[in-house]
């Protein structure tokens, strides 16, 4: 069965700190999105990955592809970073479709 | 600018009244998606679209219709809403390509009175 398991459910930590938010995955998953809902809005995708590592701004997203494991990263994290972050695995036979993590709700205090 | 685009945003509406959410999307993508997000089940595939003309269930259809007459519009239609259709919905579109982004719309929060 395809699946994707994100922890921590929910995360709360001070400004400043370093953020780690980790997701594995099953056999059959070909690249891994990571996604951020603020309150109330949209979703918008912050990476996409099927190897090694990507960086956006204080945003740092890797995969183990033998492990089958991602981590997203936020480094000096600020309370506009306070979201939920999902992870979301593309199966290998059929690209557009997604299989979702539940979420992590991520809150920032100042 | 890319961009999907799902009106409305918010809608209130009674039991059995018909309704449809349109999505729209600039990027001449060839797959769409709909999806449904509620309270500890994350986000489920209602209905996907792989090019015009061709739709396929996803893991929640039932209660749903959708169609796929022009590349750019994939809309979603509740013949009969109930409450238990009360969510919020986002539509998605990507190329359907190896490797390659999702776009998602702002969602549309539904409630079925």
């Amino acid at each position: 069965k395809n699946e994707v398991e994100q922890s921590p459910q929910n995360l709360t930590a001070q400004e400043g700190e370093f953020i780690t938010i980790n997701c594995s995955y099953s056999v059959g998953i070909s690249a891994l999105h990571w996604l951020q809902q603020h309150p109330g809005g949209g979703i918008v995708s912050l990476f996409m990955l099927s190897s090694g590592k990507k960086k956006h701004g204080r945003l740092i997203a890797t995969i183990n592809i033998q492990e089958k494991h991602s981590s997203l990263h936020i480094t000096a994290s600020h309370p506009r970073d306070s979201a939920v972050y999902i992870c979301a695995g593309s199966l290998g036979g059929s690209q557009g479709n997604l299989i979702f993590g539940k979420g992590t709700k991520l809150s920032v205090k100042p | 600018e890319a961009q999907v685009t799902q009106n409305p945003r918010y809608l209130i509406t009674v039991t059995g009244k018909k309704l449809t959410v349109t999505c729209s999307q600039n990027m001449n993508h060839e797959y769409m998606s709909w999806y449904r997000q509620d309270p500890g089940l994350g986000l489920r595939q209602i209905y996907y679209s792989m090019n015009v003309e061709v739709t396929d269930k996803g893991d929640v259809p039932e209660g749903y219709k959708v169609s796929r007459k022009e590349k750019r519009n994939f809309p979603l239609i509740l013949e009969s809403p109930s409450p238990n259709q009360t969510s919020l919905y986002f539509c998605a579109s990507s190329s359907g390509q190896a490797y390659t982004e999702a776009f998602f719309g702002q969602g549309t929060r539904l409630t079925v009175v």
